[in-house]
Formats: C-alpha cells, sequence, structure tokens
C-alpha cells in the first residue's frame, strides 16, 4: 500500500464549477497535510496546509481533514482555466522526518 | 530569497557518461530532499539530508546513484554511469527544521535525458 494515494484522473469540469480533489494516506500519526499544484513543466508549489480536523479556506480553495477517516481533499470554487494542473498530496511522516507524495490528480477546467 | 537554485535545468547526455546535478537550498533551510519524478512513478524521493547529514536514502535505486552535501548551503546528485532509464525530471527541495508546519520548497528542476 502506498503511503498516499490520490486519482490520477484526469479530472475535467466546466469553468465556474466546483472541482473536488481527494486523498488518502495510511500513516494514522500523521499530523501535517499539503496540497502542492504542479503546471507542465514546473515544479511543485504549495497552495494549502491543513494540521487539523475540519473544513480551511484561502480564497477559492478550501483543504479538507479528516483524520479518523485518513482522509484529505481539495475544494476548488469558481474553477478558471488558470487552475487547469496537477495536483499533488503530501503528508508529512508521523516521525517527522520526510514528505510522502501522491502521483496527483490532473484537473482540466473547460472554458 | 531566491528560492531553491538547481543546475542545469536542462542536461542530455550519452549513456554511460556521468550525470552531476547541483542544488543550492533555501538560506536557514536545514532538511534538503532529492526527488525524481516521473509520467510512471510520480514523484519518488531519493534520500534526504537533515544538518548536512544523509538520514535516508532508501530511495536511491542503485549504487550508480551517489548524493553528497558538503555544507548547508550545497548538495549535488551524481549518477556515473547513465543510462537511459534514469531520464526524468530531478527536483531539489528544501525545508525549515521538520516538524509541524513544516513546509517543503522545490527548486525549478533539472529535466535529464540519457540518450
Amino acid at each position: 500500500q502506498k503511503e498516499v494515494e490520490q486519482n490520477s484522473g484526469p479530472l475535467s469540469v466546466p469553468e465556474g464549477a466546483i472541482a473536488s480533489l481527494n486523498c488518502t494516506y495510511s500513516d494514522r500519526g500523521s499530523q501535517s497535510f499539503f496540497w502542492y499544484r504542479q503546471y507542465s513543466g514546473k515544479s511543485p508549489e504549495l497552495i494549502m496546509s491543513i494540521y487539523s480536523n475540519g473544513d480551511k479556506e484561502d480564497g477559492r480553495f478550501t483543504a479538507q481533514l479528516n483524520k479518523a477517516s485518513q482522509y484529505v481533499s481539495l475544494l476548488i470554487r469558481d474553477s478558471q482555466p488558470s487552475d487547469s494542473a496537477t495536483y499533488l498530496c503530501a503528508v508529512l511522516s508521523n516521525t517527522g522526518n520526510q514528505f510522502y507524495f501522491g502521483t496527483g490528480t490532473s484537473l482540466t477546467v473547460i472554458p | 530569497d531566491a528560492g531553491v537554485i538547481q543546475s542545469p535545468r536542462h542536461e542530455v547526455t550519452e549513456m554511460g557518461q556521468e550525470v552531476t546535478l547541483r542544488c543550492k537550498p533555501i538560506s536557514g533551510h536545514n532538511s534538503l530532499f532529492w526527488y525524481r519524478q516521473t509520467m510512471m512513478r510520480g514523484l519518488e524521493l531519493l534520500i534526504y539530508f537533515n544538518n548536512n547529514v544523509p538520514i535516508d536514502d532508501s530511495g536511491m535505486p542503485e549504487d550508480r546513484f551517489s548524493a553528497k552535501m558538503p555544507n548547508a548551503s550545497f548538495s549535488t546528485l551524481k549518477i556515473q554511469p547513465s543510462e537511459p532509464r534514469d531520464s526524468a525530471v530531478y527536483f531539489c527541495a528544501s525545508s525549515r527544521p521538520l516538524g509541524w508546519g513544516t513546509e517543503a520548497f522545490f527548486g525549478q528542476g533539472t529535466r535529464l535525458t540519457v540518450v
């Protein structure tokens, strides 16, 4: 079993819709969770971090964490074509000594 | 801050040649990670350093790969001899002391092509 699992997609949504990206992790003791966005040919960039159960909102982005279910999600409201990218879920290990990344979900926002 | 700096951005080499990738982490960051990214396997951790000391190199695919961090501001990843299957994008990332609230910052990557 991989440490972090994501649906690879591709996920396509129309402009203005809500895009929902999901991630599960295996290390029950993990405390820190991250969403990175990676445009084609570019490096991953951090867009959200979340550490407590519940929702965390930042502009059009909302991260959701459920530690009991070992589940992290990212919602993108009012999706824009510029949101088209691969989204990587990352988890800091329980020992706090390395990051585990999912394989990413490819999102396309259709104008 | 200039961010994590990697060089070269692109490298094309012939099979059997030695390849050296370079990384300068963000000043003040004491953890450094080398990742390899391919379409098939995604982002794979190769090795990471804490305070210049290699902590976990279990992701290094084989003895042809080696990494060093002689000081807090410089790291290298060497492949000798290189093979076509090493073709990938190699990312270096750095972070502050690992723990609550730490995130990793990535360099722009080195796209390696071995022909």
